[in-house]
């Protein structure tokens, strides 16, 4: 069984519809993560959260949004979807036991936005 | 500027020949060098954390190392099911985890 899951796992939209990214997490950690991984651009880091009342924005969190609705649930929403934001996303979770772990990632989600 | 080079962009080797992946970082106050390695489509896979200079860590034919400045993956005998992208990474200021490009290993039969 998968210790992070992420729905959908592909997904095809239209400019400006409002889509949600789910990721579930049984590894009991505290800490959540969203990445999106661009062609030579490399994984960048959009929201983390270190508990369910933290949330933190990360280098590119713009046209994007977050919910932490429990220890292991940590949703993204793209509020009005645009073509530039067609990528793979990725959920990562880690240990809140020293400030500096290893994440571990989901399965991703690939995303298009036409 | 980045704080994550990693080379060679694409490596191609033969079943069984030995080479090593480099990442060199320019981060102050190392919190760790993470390797991940990563297949197409799908999630990078948790390998190994190195957090001093001097430090080995090792699985199955793959063995990272860490200097001050770089941090090596070197891969032994590799045989075609290690083809795949390894990802070198850093925390930067905060806490993201900061990633290189990759290496792109294909090793063929």
């Amino acid at each position: 069984d998968a210790d992070v899951t992420q729905t959908p796992r592909n997904r095809i939209t239209k400019t400006g519809k409002r889509i949600m990214l789910e990721c579930s997490q049984t590894k009991g950690h505290d800490r959540m993560y969203w990445y999106r991984q661009d062609p030579g651009l490399g994984l960048r880091l959009i929201y983390y959260s270190f508990d369910v009342k933290d949330i933190n924005k990360g280098e590119i969190s713009d046209g994007y949004s977050v919910s932490r609705q429990a220890q292991a649930k940590f949703s993204l929403s793209l509020e009005s979807a645009i073509p530039n934001q067609t990528a793979l996303y990725f959920c990562a979770t880690s240990s809140g036991r020293a400030s500096y772990n290893e994440q571990f990632f989901g399965p991703g989600t690939r995303l298009t936005v036409l | 500027e980045d704080q994550v080079t990693q080379s060679p962009e694409a490596l191609r080797l033969q079943e069984g020949e030995s080479s090593s992946l480099n990442c060199s970082y320019t981060v102050s106050g190392l919190r760790g060098l993470f390797w991940y390695r990563q297949d197409p489509g799908k999630g990078p896979e948790f390998l190994f954390t190195l957090y001093s200079a001097g430090e080995e860590k090792e699985k199955e034919r793959l063995k990272a190392t860490l200097t001050k400045k770089e941090s090596f993956l070197h891969i032994t005998a590799p045989k075609p099911e290690d083809s795949a992208t390894y990802l070198c990474a850093v925390y930067d200021s905060g806490y993201a985890l900061n990633f290189g490009k990759g290496t792109s290993l294909l090793v063929t039969p």
